[in-house]
């Protein structure tokens, strides 16, 4: 299974865009890159995922380039709502991965 | 409101105890899983059910023991729990597509269950 890397932590401040790499070296052919989001003592919450290229949904954007071997989330215009843990997991059908990771606490300042 | 419900939402018992999590969902899934959320580590898969068919167990001690009785429904039996079992447990479903796969499945995930051994 694809082990993927993000960082511990982030900081930003309302209204800018952050961007969230995730490496995932060993990523399989049939690997999708999904991320969420998680607030505390709440479940994780699907936000976009995405097989290669760019993906854009109302939320975010992912940004895949042609080898696959990292991947970057985009979120626009954050708000202070926006403070959250976000991981990155690559899977495919059936094959689910063992451990979310550590994932990138993001903390959006006013 | 994911259409994932978990009950009950906190729990405190004690080493001897035993008890039950009950996780339901509301979307017509046919896969659904445990998850384990500790205070130090990232969260774990615990266990894999796909069409009420245990798929995965990974590598979880027999203290925890899973049931699903049908495709909505899925428990988690607990008995002779220790301290270090306090955590978040999280249940989700998902909709494992049949044939050539052009995405991954979503999972959704239910609020969790908030455990205390003690």
């Amino acid at each position: 299974l694809a082990k993927t890397t993000q960082p511990i932590s982030m900081d930003s401040y309302e209204g800018q865009e952050v961007n969230i790499t995730c490496s995932h070296n060993n990523i399989a052919t049939n690997d999708y890159i999904t991320w969420y989001q998680q607030f505390p003592s709440q479940g994780p919450r699907f936000i976009i995922q995405g097989y290669k290229t760019k993906v854009t949904n109302e939320v975010a954007s992912l940004f895949i380039p042609a080898d696959r071997k990292s991947s970057t989330l985009s979120l626009p215009r954050v708000s202070l709502s926006d403070t959250a843990v976000y991981y990155c997991l690559v899977e495919s059908a059936g094959r689910r991965a063992l451990t979310f990771g550590s994932g990138t606490r993001l903390q959006v300042q006013p | 409101e994911t259409g994932v419900t978990q009950t009950p939402r906190h729990l405190v018992m004690g080493m001897t105890n035993k008890k039950s999590l009950k996780c339901e969902q509301h979307l017509g899934h046919n896969a659904m899983y445990w998850y384990k959320q500790s205070a130090k580590k990232p969260l774990e898969l615990m266990f894999v059910y796909n069409f009420k068919e245990q798929t995965e167990n990974n590598s979880v001690p027999s203290r925890f023991s899973p049931e699903c009785p049908n495709s909505s429904h899925l428990f988690l039996h607990l008995h002779t729990l220790q301290p270090e079992d306090s955590a978040l447990y999280l249940c989700a479903s998902s909709q494992l597509a049949g044939g050539r796969a052009t995405s991954t499945d979503t999972q959704y995930f239910g609020p969790g269950t908030r455990l205390t051994v003690l």
